[in-house]
């Protein structure tokens, strides 16, 4: 089984929807959790991080399920600049250093006018 | 703020020679990342540093590959002999601190084409 595994997609949603992405990973030990965007031809960027609790951020929010190992990535009212292809990262801690950090392949979202 | 620097941002060679890839981080970063992203394999994490020591090299697909990070400031990533195979983007990120919220920054990639 792959550290991370996201469905690659694509999702095409028309502007204004609700979309949800999910990501699982193997190691039940992982201590950080992060969504990054990818825009074509770019480099990855960080677009939250994602907390215990779950957390928002205006459109987005995001949530951690440690006991099925999967968090997801929820936008709400989509908007065209936000195609893009989601990456899901996961860390290993391992003792006083921080780890791999493990990429999914990422999920591609298309929003149409 | 200047962001993480790579250059080149395209190189084309040949199968058999040296390719030499170059990263500047952020300044005040004291953890530097090396990975590669191919459409089959995804984001592959390939080596990182910190305080310029090497930590984990295990992701280094094989003697082609070597990097180095002679000072805080500058790092590089080698292939030789380059392979047809070895085609790819190579993205240097760096980050601050041990914060498990610490997020990396990327640079934009060097996109590799070995033919």
């Amino acid at each position: 089984r792959k550290e991370v595994e996201q469905d690659p997609g694509p999702f095409n949603v028309p502007e204004g929807a609700t979309v949800a992405f999910n990501c699982t990973y193997s190691n039940s030990a992982s201590q950080s959790f992060f969504w990054y965007r990818q825009d074509c031809r770019k480099e990855p960027k960080l677009l939250m991080s994602v907390y215990s609790s779950g957390n928002e951020d205006g459109r987005f929010t995001a949530q951690l399920n440690r006991a099925s190992q999967y968090i997801s990535l929820l936008i709400r009212d989509s908007k065209l600049s936000d195609s893009a292809t989601y990456l899901c990262v996961v860390n290993l801690d391992r003792g006083s250093t921080l780890g791999r950090l493990y990429f999914g392949r990422g999920t591609q979202l298309t929003v149409w006018p | 703020d200047a962001g993480v620097i790579q250059s080149p941002r395209h190189e084309v060679t040949e199968m058999g020679q040296e390719v030499t890839l170059r990263c500047k981080p952020i300044s005040g970063h004291d953890y530097l990342f090396w990975y590669r992203q191919t459409m089959m394999r995804g984001l592959e994490l390939l080596i990182y540093f910190n305080n310029n020591v090497p930590i984990d090299d295990s992701g280094m697909p094989e003697d082609r590959f070597s990097a180095k990070m002679p000072n805080a400031s500058f790092s590089t990533l080698k292939i030789q002999p380059s392979e047809p195979r070895d085609s790819a983007v190579y993205f240097c990120a760096s980050r601050q601190g041990e914060s498990k919220h610490s997020p990396l920054h990327f640079g934009n990639g060097t996109r590799l084409t070995v033919t």
